[in-house]
């Protein structure tokens, strides 16, 4: 029920680009991706709660794709702080009381 | 302000005994949540609360028991512990359901010895 994560790690250097991939096995209503540095409580990035809708702000935006109960988040022309672990959260069409957090995703953004 | 808070930061502890942790949230949100973070930094949900009353126990022991005396405070019990017990808990908070963006605290680093 936990959704996959990939890749597990990505390491970068500053204004390279990457992309995280959540990937659900059931039907999903909403995708929540927060980031959390390393000692500290995660943070929120964006809710995408339509299909095939994409948010974003800044150099960081993510797309929901409800037939492959896929979420990807796109970070652009990245910075030191985007260093952290990425989660998504995700809330299961029929059970929204809950969000189910992905396995993570280490990025490490070096100058 | 500190939107969410917990105490404490830190808890170190021997098997076998009782300890608290305490959350409070000054958002005047009206969901709050108990997250257990393990060494593996798989978050995982614990318990929910809707002004004051139990939305999910996720099929944790029952020696875990949460108690939210009114809904801007969400305490954790923990009795008897065990070494597995061992992780990061995060409280957190939502305006009212898990649709709506969660605020997390600065979670409580417990340790069993």
């Amino acid at each position: 029920q936990q959704p996959v994560q990939s890749p597990q790690a990505v390491i970068l250097r500053e204004g390279e680009d990457a992309v995280i991939n959540c990937s659900s096995s059931k039907a999903l209503y909403s995708v929540h991706w927060y980031r959390q540095k390393h000692g500290e409580a995660p943070v929120f990035l964006m809710i995408l709660l339509k299909g095939g809708e994409q948010k974003g702000h800044e150099k960081i935006s993510a797309s929901f794709n409800e037939k492959k109960q896929q979420s990807s988040l796109y970070l652009t022309a990245s910075q030191l702080s985007y260093s952290g672990t990425y989660f998504c959260g995700t809330e299961l069409l029929g059970n929204t009381d809950k969000l189910i957090f992905g396995t993570g995703t280490r990025l490490q953004v070096f100058p | 302000d500190t939107a969410v808070s917990q105490t404490p930061k830190y808890l170190v502890t021997q098997m076998g005994n009782d300890k608290s942790i305490k959350c409070e949230q000054n958002l005047g949100h009206d969901t709050m949540y108990w997250y257990k973070q393990d060494s593996k930094k798989f978050l995982k949900i614990m318990f929910s609360y809707n002004n004051k009353e139990l939305i999910i126990n996720e099929t944790v022991p029952n020696r875990f028991s949460p108690k939210s005396p009114d809904k801007a405070h969400l305490n954790l019990h923990i009795n008897s512990l065990e070494l597995g017990d061992s992780a990061v808990y995060f409280c957190a908070s939502s305006q009212e359901s898990a649709t709506d963006t969660q605020y997390f605290g600065p979670g409580t680093r417990l340790t069993v010895l």
